[in-house]
């Protein structure tokens, strides 16, 4: 089985920069995701990472350590929009089913 | 063009009726999937269904049932709705990871279930 930990919610400054934390402990692992998800709407993709090491993509980077299970989602120059749920997902190593956290909710304040 | 519609976007039905959720996918992607969103916003994997295989999450009541007409469709099936399914319902779907591509599942916008 996969188990999934991040915190509940987090605060954060406009223009600042935050870290929100993942850790797992699971069965299989073939790749972990980060999703972001405003109230009300779908889940929306941001990040992958399978190898251990730092992902840039913009202002997100997404960093994976295999042997610590552990993973986190790095928001640079943060905008009031990117206030929402920042969700952790863990793919399995038997096919494409993904575990969810219950993901951080964060909010940025002016 | 919307790539992963469900209809309806709210469902309000009383218990013990059956109901249907309808998605479609419009990416050319092979996989589909449903998931449960509860009140405590965790997203739970219920299906997956690929090339007509079907993997189940053993937790799935069997009043869930998925039915795919093609490749592009899945609808979920729900039987004697109870209180405890009221949550959201979203659909996604990818496409087999080959080579360096990421198999990136792509959700609808979701279906408000609520059980009177």
């Amino acid at each position: 089985g996969q188990n999934i930990d991040q915190p509940t919610e987090m605060t954060a400054t406009e223009g600042a920069i935050v870290q929100i934390n993942c850790t797992y402990q699971t069965s299989g692992f073939n790749g972990l995701f980060w999703y972001q998800q405003h109230a009300g709407e779908a889940p929306t993709f941001l990040s992958y990472n399978v190898l251990d090491g730092l992902e840039e993509k913009g202002r997100f980077s997404s960093f994976l350590s295999r042997s610590k299970g552990y993973s986190y989602l790095l928001l640079k120059e943060l905008q009031m929009k990117d206030s929402a749920s920042y969700l952790c997902a863990v793919r399995d190593n038997a096919g494409n089913m993904l575990t969810f956290g219950g993901g951080t909710r964060l909010m940025v304040k002016p | 063009d919307t790539a992963v519609s469900q209809t309806p976007k709210y469902l309000v039905t009383q218990m013990g009726n059956d109901k249907s959720i309808k998605c479609e996918q419009n990416l050319g992607h092979d996989t589909m999937y449903w998931y449960k969103q509860d009140s405590k916003k965790f997203l739970k994997i219920m299906f997956s269904y690929n090339n007509k295989e079907l993997i189940i999450n053993e937790t799935v009541p069997n009043r869930f049932s998925p039915k795919s007409p093609d490749k592009a469709h899945l609808n979920l099936h729900i039987n004697s709705l109870e209180l405890g399914d009221s949550a959201v319902y979203f659909c996604a779907s990818s496409q087999a990871t080959t080579g360096d591509r990421v198999d990136i599942q792509y959700f609808g916008a979701g279906t408000r279930l609520s059980v009177l």
